[in-house]
């Protein structure tokens, strides 16, 4: 069975940039989950999708935004790129019994460095 | 309290030895608790979980110990390898709210 892919897995931008990024979950997975590392906050809580509907939403500005497709697949979109906004994006995909708990299995995420 | 990337909490252990990653976590309201390990260039990958009415699991080579009185999470790894040699997270949820990830611990394993 196929993992989490994610694309792209690397990619530059500009300040005031937006960048949309994609993420295919497992085979049968309805719940996909984003999170964004960075070395100093490590892993934070975006939002979480289940059968396109936005389940949970971390504390994050209105600049991030995301979707999830009939299919299951989700992107997640950051408007008005900031120095900030430079990290690894990870997405991660459940059989979502329970709202982003239980195991979550990551893709190996889109690393976007914004300068 | 830890952090990421070059404050990264590490312990560095013999190849061989056991190794015990530890974690304090703030809300007793949490029922569920998950250990990840990422390795470089990776996404986590799922270790081993448990939820609050157990206070110990184990899996093949590794053992998460809970202790609610003074919320504490412990993953221990028997006969540790190289290829053990990774950051490793801890997570906890309460009801159905989003696993809330810990900042990790850096283990490297001396061979």
């Amino acid at each position: 069975k196929a993992g989490v892919t994610q694309t792209p897995r690397y990619l530059i931008k500009t300040r005031g940039q937006q960048v949309t990024l994609s993420c295919s979950p497992i085979s049968g997975h309805r719940s996909v989950s984003w999170y964004q590392q960075t070395p100093g906050q490590g892993l934070q809580f975006l939002f979480e999708y289940f059968s396109e509907t936005q389940r949970n939403k971390g504390n994050f500005p209105g600049r991030f935004s995301g979707r999830q497709f009939s299919n299951s697949r989700s992107e997640m979109n950051v408007s008005t790129l900031e120095l900030g906004d430079s990290a690894l994006y990870l997405c991660a995909s459940s059989s979502g019994q329970r709202p982003n708990t239980g195991e979550l299995f990551f893709g190996e995420g889109s690393r976007l460095t914004v300068l | 309290g830890e952090s990421v990337g070059l404050h990264l909490p590490t312990l560095s252990v013999q190849e061989g030895d056991n190794s015990i990653i530890n974690c304090a976590y703030s809300n007793s309201a949490s029922d569920y608790f998950i250990w990840y390990k990422q390795e470089s260039g990776k996404g986590p990958q799922f270790i081993i979980d448990i939820r609050s009415n157990m206070d110990k699991r184990q899996g093949q080579r590794v053992t998460v110990l809970l202790n609610k009185t003074v919320k504490h999470l412990s993953l221990q790894i028997a006969a540790t390898q190289p290829g053990d040699s990774a950051v490793y997270f801890c997570a906890e949820s309460s009801g159905n709210t989003p696993l809330v990830f810990g900042k990790g611990t850096r283990l490297s394993v001396i061979a």
